[in-house]
């Protein structure tokens, strides 16, 4: 699977739009991008995925470049309980081929 | 569906000791992982399953740790001996199959080893 970049910290203040970037510039055509976040001491938990197209849904929007070397995750009005380590995965699953593998991730601090 | 369920959520244990995690995954799931998470290390992820076979296991640390998956709905990953270095949450999860699907995973077992 290919690799991701994020970066280690960002802040965002309560009620803004908090955008969290990722660079997988060696995504190959059939994998996907994965946004997880993990809350202090849960199990991480599933965002938004994506493989070409803009997505959306209740939680966050999902701008992937339309070269996929990149992808942003948009939580548009953050709170302090999205505070958490917010982590981008590509993943292809195709076959009995389909490993989950977590890089270090973004820790959000949503502040008031 | 309860989602994935771990057991212990709790297990503490002396050095030497066997310990087994278990992990009931999401009925109709076709993929199972098991992670390790500390600290130092992030999230590892140890082995996964495909169909009940296991698919790549080059995450497990070493012969002391080994993972079963005797049918769709169990699996199980034993530490024999334990030690105290082990100490760590374990987390499973459970995926179906095709490009697109999301991994659920459970609360995690958190092991201590003294």
């Amino acid at each position: 699977d290919a690799k991701t970049t994020q970066p280690t910290s960002m802040d965002c203040a309560e009620g803004r739009a908090a955008n969290l970037p990722c660079n997988h510039s060696t995504i190959s055509g059939n994998e996907y991008v994965y946004w997880y976040r993990q809350i202090h001491s849960q199990g991480p938990q599933y965002i938004i995925h994506g493989l070409k197209n803009n997505e959306t849904n209740e939680m966050a929007s999902l701008i992937i470049t339309e070269d996929r070397k990149s992808s942003t995750l948009i939580l548009p009005h953050a709170t302090l309980r999205d505070t958490a380590v917010y982590y981008c995965i590509v993943r292809v699953v195709w076959r009995s081929q389909g490993n989950l593998i977590f890089g270090k991730g973004t820790k959000l601090s949503v502040k008031p | 569906d309860a989602g994935v369920i771990q057991s212990p959520r709790h297990e503490v244990t002396e050095m030497g000791q066997e310990v087994t995690l278990r992990c009931k995954p999401i009925s109709g799931h076709d993929y199972l992982f098991w992670y390790r998470q500390t600290m130092m290390r992030g999230l590892e992820l140890l082995i996964y399953f495909n169909n009940n076979v296991p698919i790549d296991d080059s995450g497990m640390p070493e012969d002391r740790f080994s993972a079963k998956m005797p049918n769709a709905s169990f699996s199980t990953l034993k530490i024999q001996p334990s030690e105290p270095r082990d100490s760590a949450v374990y987390f499973c999860a459970s995926s179906s199959q095709g490009g697109g699907t999301e991994a659920f995973f459970g609360q995690g077992t958190r092991l201590t080893v003294v």
